[in-house]
């Protein structure tokens, strides 16, 4: 089974520049996640989607930040203007779906984000 | 506010003797933990988990502990391995959170050969 695949894997920007990420969840995963992880911390979610609807999104700084999952598979999330705290590793993650009681979420590699 | 934490940030075992690593939570409503290993350059790996049904989950090497009274968990890792070197992610989930899963912020393991 092909894992999460995500791309590009490193990007680097120049602030109020954007930037636009890609993410392939694993086959027949209805459930998918983008997070943020910056250094030192735990990952921390930005927005999650249920096919192609989405369910959470409140911590995701909607100012600059977008994201969308057409047709329920591929899905990208987007920086416009890009600020120097964003820097950091953006993770997509996916799942069976996120109402069973004993979900298990499968990371991707992650894209480097480095704003100068 | 953090609802899920790892208070030891790196931990060093000798190859061959147990790891273990902690990891503390606030949320009573908490009743399916994970943990999550992470190479650098790699995205966080699935480890192991369980259900607040359970007090304990085993899988070869790696064993998860949860103590619901205490709100703690732990996952022991015997014996360790050099490979075993990484960072470890605790993470905590609800339906009552919609599922949202929350991350502690990591333990960075080194086995020394």
């Amino acid at each position: 089974e092909a894992g999460v695949a995500q791309s590009p894997r490193y990007k680097i920007i120049e602030k109020r520049q954007s930037v636009a990420f890609w993410c392939n969840p694993i086959s027949g995963h209805a459930t998918l996640y983008w997070y943020q992880q910056i250094l030192g911390q735990g990952p921390k979610l930005l927005i999650q989607f249920q096919n192609n609807g989405v369910v959470d999104d409140s911590q995701l700084p909607k100012d600059r930040f977008s994201a969308e999952r057409l047709k329920g598979v591929d899905s990208t999330l987007k920086i416009q203007p890009a600020k120097l705290e964003d820097s950091a590793v953006y993770l997509c993650a996916s799942s069976r779906n996120r109402f069973l009681s004993t979900d298990t979420q499968y990371f991707g590699p992650g894209t480097r984000l480095t704003v100068l | 506010d953090q609802q899920v934490k790892q208070n030891s940030p790196s931990l060093s075992v000798q190859e061959g003797r147990i790891s273990i690593l902690n990891c503390d939570y606030t949320n009573s409503m908490f009743d399916y933990f994970l943990w999550y290993k992470k190479y650098p350059a790699e995205g966080p790996t699935f480890l192991i988990s369980i259900s607040s049904i359970k007090d304990k989950n085993e899988d070869g090497r790696f064993t998860v502990f949860l103590n619901k009274s205490a709100k703690h968990l732990s996952l022991h890792i015997v014996p360790s391995q050099p490979g075993d070197s990484a960072v470890y992610f605790c993470a905590a989930t609800s339906p009552n959170t919609g599922n949202q899963f929350y991350f502690g912020t990591g333990t960075s393991l080194t086995v020394i050969p």
